[in-house]
């Protein structure tokens, strides 16, 4: 149980366009979901928390109206990146809380979405 | 300001000995927390935890310590096998507040197992 999905899995595109990415909880309802971008070598750092029906809360530094997330239900969130530049290329990964269990703060990961601006 | 570290960027063991991945963390706040592996362009793959209520939880060949007074706790990984090797992230969270849910990691250990 506890898997998450993402798609694509790899994504390249022109400089100037927007690119959305999708992250679903397969097994479990989710209604926490976190962005995270990982660059090479470093640590995942936390972009914004997704709560359903309601809207996203950014971490410092992290630009909403570039990064534009939704979640729509239970078990899927959307990250859209708009007007997007060659320094947003980088591998973002997303997560699902999972609240059934006694555990609540343990999140299952995505396999994560390389994007590449050109 | 990094709240939770691992000092070690690599770490290198032979196959069927003790691995020990170690993390720090600065918050006093932080009372959960995860281990997780990760291989290369794939995400985090959620391995073990622990409530600060706990000093020890085990799970196989996985045991995670805690040690709240030195703010430190540690993975330990025995026996080692070559399908071990990857990035291993140390992660924690605050359940209180506004932070709750919050992961906050590690920069990584490499681990490398060899046969």
């Amino acid at each position: 149980g506890a898997v998450v999905s993402q798609h694509p899995s790899r994504v390249i595109c022109k400089s100037g366009t927007s690119v959305k990415i999708e992250c679903r909880s397969l097994d479990f309802q989710a209604t926490t979901m976190f962005w995270y971008r990982q660059f090479p070598k470093q640590s995942l750092m936390l972009m914004a928390t997704s709560n359903e029906g309601s809207k996203a809360t950014y971490e410092q530094g992290v630009e909403k109206d570039k990064f534009l997330i939704n979640h729509a239900s239970l078990t899927l969130s959307t990250l859209t990146v708009t007007s997007a530049h060659p320094e947003d290329s980088s591998f973002y990964i997303c997560s699902a809380r999972d609240a059934r269990g006694a555990s609540t703060d343990t999140q299952y990961f995505g396999p994560g979405t390389r994007l590449t601006v050109l | 300001d990094q709240q939770v570290k691992q000092n070690s960027p690599s770490l290198s063991v032979q196959e069927g000995r003790i691995s020990i991945l170690n993390c720090d963390y600065t918050n006093s706040m932080f009372d959960y927390f995860l281990w997780y592996k990760k291989y290369p362009a794939e995400g985090p793959t959620f391995l073990i935890s622990i409530s600060s209520i706990k000093d020890k939880n085990e799970d196989g060949r996985f045991t995670v310590f805690l040690n709240k007074s030195a703010k430190h706790l540690s993975l330990h990984i025995v026996p080692s096998q070559p399908g071990d090797s990857a990035v291993y992230f140390c992660a924690a969270s605050a359940q209180g507040g506004t932070s709750y849910g919050k992961l906050t990691f590690g920069q990584g250990t490499i681990l490398t197992v060899h046969p």
